[in-house]
């Protein structure tokens, strides 16, 4: 079936670096969201993208809808041990049947060390 | 406060028992859908409902079963036809457009299943 493809699958930084990761698919989204789940707790949605070549912040966090709309992307700056965290994209398919339903991706799983 | 309550936080079941998670939203939201997450791998749909009375299967609803008599309220009965069911539930909700597509699904805290 249609697939979301993420990248990294993990990460482990310094505290203080940036982070960068990707979303892409060869078929067309017309949202991206972007959700962080902590250690057994649910998804919290941090970023909703609903137009090509959107940029958007959310206090450290920026992410972007791709313009060929088939990509997106999260930025995480100068991060902290609290953004320890898997990150998910999700979307619905562009001209699915409007069912509410999204695809999500296997996403990134983040390790901050102090 | 609104949200999206699920209960129990932590769930045993021995095999061959059916048992049954609770949501329930007090977001007046129009959808509502369950998921299912195995360490390390993302979500998948179990089944899902845009309306009171109505509800479809997902991508691996075998085993499992639902009810949506109330909009505020969704709950999951996991059978004991379901092969592997030690896994943590996630229920979500979201609006619908007038379209009918989908907006931000907002999730619960899950429920960790454990069968003994």
């Amino acid at each position: 079936g249609q697939q979301l493809n993420q990248s990294p699958q993990s990460m482990f930084i310094q505290e203080g670096e940036d982070v960068s990761m990707n979303c892409t698919s060869s078929s067309i989204f017309n949202t991206w969201l972007w959700y962080k789940q902590e250690p057994g707790e649910g998804p919290v949605l941090l970023i909703a993208l609903y137009k090509a070549g959107e940029l958007t912040s959310n206090g450290r966090l920026t992410a972007q809808f791709g313009i060929t709309r088939k990509d997106s992307f999260l930025n995480i700056s100068a991060s902290i041990p609290s953004d320890v965290g898997i990150y998910f994209c999700a979307g619905p398919l562009h001209g699915s049947s409007n069912t509410g339903k999204l695809i999500f991706g296997q996403g990134t799983t983040l390790q901050v060390k102090p | 406060d609104g949200g999206i309550t699920q209960s129990p936080k932590y769930l045993f079941r021995k095999e061959g028992q059916n048992v049954t998670l609770s949501c329930e939203q007090n977001l007046n939201h129009d959808a509502m859908y369950w998921y299912r997450q195995d360490p390390g791998q993302g979500l998948r749909l179990i089944y899902y409902s845009q309306i009171v009375n109505d509800f479809q299967k997902g991508d691996i609803a075998e085993g499992y079963s639902v009810s949506r008599e109330k909009k505020e309220s969704f709950p999951l009965t996991v059978t004991s036809a379901q092969k592997n069911p030690t896994a943590f539930y996630l229920c979500a909700s979201s609006i619908l457009t007038l379209y009918g597509g989908s907006s931000e699904q907002f999730f619960g805290p899950g429920t960790r299943l454990t069968v003994l």
